[in-house]
């Protein structure tokens, strides 16, 4: 079946520090992999895709099919990156259904 | 241009009772999709819909329901609710389906079910 696991429920670091919000995967086919964030009282937003291959506010993730997995990180953590951040994956194919992992909420202390 | 919308944001409703949600898609969108957000169980797939048609469905009991209309809104309804069903409901739209075409959230419409 279809899963996306996120290990850690709370990632706490400290301003400056680097970051890596673990995701991985099972599925047998090409999947589409996708990080959304959620900042406090906003909507849930898409941060990046593995497709896209790009940067957003600092951060990255690269798609490693041997390991199944689709880890987020940034080099250094600023306060305003606490969130909660979900993993998420889209079959291939036409369809818009994506499964998400528990989440992970990220807190930068100062 | 306007986010995806959903209406009621917040709302509260006694067991055995139905609850109808609605979404409005970004202007353009027509692929619509649900989602049932718990502390417990995350963010899980309901629906999705496009062009009025259903194209998937989630693990979920028969007691959800949803449809989508010519002008892509989208309502989703909950009969015979139980407490467990008490959840934020999100809503998310996209130009068509798939295709790494980007997916856009509503703020989510809060049910309590007592």
């Amino acid at each position: 079946a279809q899963r996306v696991t996120q290990p850690e429920k709370l990632l706490s670091v400290f301003k400056g520090a680097p970051v890596e919000l673990k995701c991985n995967y099972s599925y047998s086919g090409s999947p589409e992999l996708f990080w959304y964030v959620q900042y406090s009282r906003q909507r849930l937003q898409l941060l990046l895709r593995h497709i896209s291959r790009e940067s957003i506010k600092g951060f990255t993730a690269d798609l490693n099919k041997g390991e199944t997995s689709f880890h987020l990180k940034k080099p250094f953590a600023q306060e305003e990156d606490s969130a909660m951040y979900y993993c998420a994956l889209s079959f291939s194919g036409n369809t818009g259904k994506l499964i998400f992992g528990q989440g992970t909420t990220l807190q930068v202390k100062p | 241009k306007a986010g995806v919308t959903q209406t009621p944001r917040y709302l509260i409703k006694t067991r055995g009772q139905q609850v109808t949600l609605s979404c409005s898609p970004i202007s353009g969108h027509r692929s619509v999709s649900w989602y049932q957000q718990t502390p417990g169980q995350g963010l899980q797939f309901l629906f999705e819909y496009f062009s009025e048609t259903q194209r998937n469905k989630g693990n979920f009991p028969g007691r959800f329901s949803g449809r989508q209309f010519s002008n892509s809104r989208s309502e989703m309804n909950v009969s015979t609710l139980e407490l467990g069903d008490s959840a934020l409901y999100l809503c998310a739209s996209s130009l068509v389906p798939g295709g790494g075409n980007t997916i856009y959230f509503g703020e989510g419409s809060w049910l309590t079910v007592v």
